[in-house]
């Protein structure tokens, strides 16, 4: 089965400098999905950013950016210029492009970014 | 439009009693799923429904677990009886289709906690 790990639980940041968020992957497909979610504190998770594994082109949107490193199986998320409103827990997320499994999401344990103004 | 949402937001029973959570999707999602988040771990995933049709329950953990959505609409998930190991944030998502690289919507969540 797919696993993902992030391997820090709690980071900080201060406004308006760079942080980079650590994600790695185990699987023995070559075709998927990556994907960064964003839960701010008793709200809903919503996207922040999806990588296509066939895709070599690492995915921007706005201040979030990320490196895929799909030999490494590694996907770190890296916000630029960092704001209050990005204190949240981030979940790494791999999804499966074909086969049984192309249903579910497999995630990792979440890592809290704190925002320090 | 209104997100995906779920009622209660939080939940604390007593060991052996039962519990019903309620997840209503976003309008005209055929796609709906159910995961848990156990205090510190990755989220899991439970199982998915196309319209009213079970597609996938690989991930109940075990028969206290009942999952339905009759019509194909809003979904419910009963614990029944309740342990400890039971507690968590259970997540409901929806999606229009899976076989892409959509996303799924999810909702806040309910956190659940057996005493």
């Amino acid at each position: 089965a797919q696993t993902v790990t992030q391997s820090q639980p709690e980071m900080s940041v201060q406004e308006a400098e760079t942080v980079t968020l650590s994600c790695t992957y185990d699987t023995s497909e070559s075709d998927y999905y990556l994907f960064w979610y964003k839960q701010p504190p008793s709200r809903q998770m919503i996207l922040v950013i999806r990588q296509e594994a066939y895709k070599q082109q690492n995915a921007t949107e706005n201040r979030f950016s990320v490196n895929f490193q799909k030999a490494a199986k590694s996907f770190s998320l890296k916000i630029s210029d960092s704001q209050l409103g990005d204190a949240a827990m981030y979940f790494c997320a791999y999804r499966s492009a074909q086969g049984y499994n192309f249903n579910k999401f497999y995630f990792g344990s979440g890592t809290k970014l704190n925002v320090k103004p | 439009e209104a997100g995906v949402t779920q009622f209660p937001s939080h939940s604390v029973i007593e060991k052996g009693q039962t519990v019903t959570l309620r997840c209503d999707p976003i309008s005209g999602h055929d796609n709906l799923y159910w995961y848990r988040r156990v205090m510190g771990k990755e989220i899991k995933f439970l199982l998915h429904f196309v319209k009213e049709s079970k597609q996938d329950e690989s991930g109940m953990p075990n028969n206290r677990f009942l999952a339905e959505r009759t019509g194909g609409t809003y979904s419910t998930l009963k614990v029944q009886p309740a342990e400890l190991e039971d507690s968590g944030v259970y997540f409901c998502a929806s999606s229009q289709e899976f076989w892409t690289s959509n996303e799924q919507f999810f909702g806040p969540g309910t956190r659940l906690t057996v005493l």
